[in-house]
Formats: structure tokens, C-alpha cells, sequence
């Protein structure tokens, strides 16, 4: 098993670009989500999803965009990049329960994104 | 809203020596705690959690974690460091939100072993 692949590693983008960032689990996780690591922040909750077509918003969600369209993939889009979100964004998956119990996260090797 | 505090941004220990990586927690009800290791250019990856039962929770790579509700803290512990063990800790709380879990993670703490 791959487990959670991201791409791409990498991105540079100028102010107001969009762009798409691609999350792929193959462990049939039905919860997955997004996080962005900032220096001195930890890691804040973006957006999360339980299941295909359904999503909600995490902590900090302005300026991205997600969908669920199939259990596998929760890509995640910036609309118009903006220099603030220049940071290191993970996703995350792992099986969900039915009781709450999706703590044990699988997270993937991150993109690094740069806007200039 | 529930959350956590790394008081640390960095720990030095010397190979061999026991190690401690602190952690403290504020919450409404019952805590739901986990610790999370990062190793350079990698995701995050689950060390142990905390959800109810013994005290002293044993996890992955020879860490464990001591949860003092009197204190609210939740510090990971290994008796003997490795060079290898050289990563950033994150400790992380679960908050139920609209029906649905999720994890808030702390700053972390960058564990730094000397040989």
C-alpha cells in the first residue's frame, strides 16, 4: 500500500494563482483532512471530510476550497494564492468508526508551497 | 474550545539519558490526548494516545506518555534517548465539533539527542 500520497512536493505561485494541491489514500479511509504547518503554530485544521460528499470546514478554511467526489481523493484548492499561504500543507486519513474513534491519523509527506 | 500547550520549543538531551517532552491540556470533559513524531521531510506520524485506563500509556519506539489529570499534562517520556529519536514532537487533543472529531495539535517540540 502507497498509504497517503500527496502532490506535488513542491509549488511556486505568484499572487492570485490558483492552483489545486492532490491528496490519494488507498487504505479505504473513509475521514480525511487538510492541515497547513506553520513555524511556532503546530498544525491547523483546514478543511475535513467523513465520507464522500461531505466536507466542513476546520480552523482555518478561508481561501481554500474542497470537495469529496470518491472515497480515495480530497484535493484541495486555493482560489487566488496569497503570500499568507505560503506554508507546509499535510493531509491526513484514517478509518472512520461511526463513534468518534478517527484519531489515528495516517498523514501524507506534505507539499511545500510558496507564493510570492 | 479544547487545546493544548508545548511549553517547549526545543529539548537537548544527551544520548542514553532519559528524556522529557512536556505537554499540558485544557478541556471540557474527559481528555482524549496523542502524541505525534515528525521526522525531516516526513508527515506526521502516531507515537500513543491517551483515552481512559492506566495512567502511564505505552507507545511506538520505546516512548510513553504519563497523564496527570490533577496537573493537566501529558508529557512523553523514552528512559534511554537515541540519536535517532532527533525529531519534533507534536501533542494533540481530540475536540468533538458538529458530530464529528477532530485532532488540535500543539506547537511542538523540537527533540534535539547529542551524541
Amino acid at each position: 500500500n502507497a498509504g497517503v500520497t500527496q502532490t506535488p512536493k513542491f509549488q511556486v505561485l505568484k499572487t492570485g494563482q490558483s492552483m489545486t494541491l492532490q491528496c490519494a489514500q488507498d487504505m479505504n479511509h473513509e475521514y480525511m483532512s487538510w492541515y497547513r504547518q506553520d513555524p511556532g503554530m503546530g498544525l491547523r485544521l483546514i478543511h475535513y471530510s467523513v465520507g464522500a460528499g461531505i466536507t466542513d470546514q476546520g480552523e482555518v478554511p478561508n481561501g481554500y476550497n474542497v470537495s469529496r467526489s470518491t472515497t480515495e481523493d480530497f484535493p484541495l484548492r486555493l482560489l487566488s494564492a496569497a503570500p499568507s499561504q505560503t506554508s507546509v500543507y499535510f493531509c491526513a486519513s484514517s478509518y472512520w468508526t461511526g463513534t468518534g474513534e478517527n484519531e489515528k491519523l495516517f498523514f501524507g509527506s506534505g507539499t511545500q508551497l510558496s507564493v510570492l | 474550545a479544547q487545546s493544548v500547550a508545548q511549553p517547549e520549543d526545543q529539548v537537548n538531551v544527551a544520548e542514553g539519558n532519559p528524556l522529557t517532552v512536556k505537554c499540558t491540556y485544557s478541556v471540557s470533559g474527559n481528555p482524549y490526548l496523542f502524541w505525534y513524531v515528525q521526522y525531516p521531510n516526513r508527515g506526521l506520524q502516531f507515537l500513543l494516545k491517551y483515552i481512559t485506563g492506566d495512567n502511564l500509556v505505552k507507545g511506538s519506539y520505546g516512548f510513553e506518555a504519563e497523564f496527570n489529570k490533577s496537573q493537566t499534562s501529558f508529557h512523553l517520556k523514552k528512559p534511554s534517548a537515541l540519536v535517532s529519536d532527533s525529531a519534533l514532537y507534536f501533542c494533540a487533543v481530540r475536540e468533538k465539533s458538529g458530530g464529528y472529531n477532530k485532532l488540535i495539535f500543539g506547537a511542538g517540540t523540537r527533540l534535539a539527542v547529542h551524541p
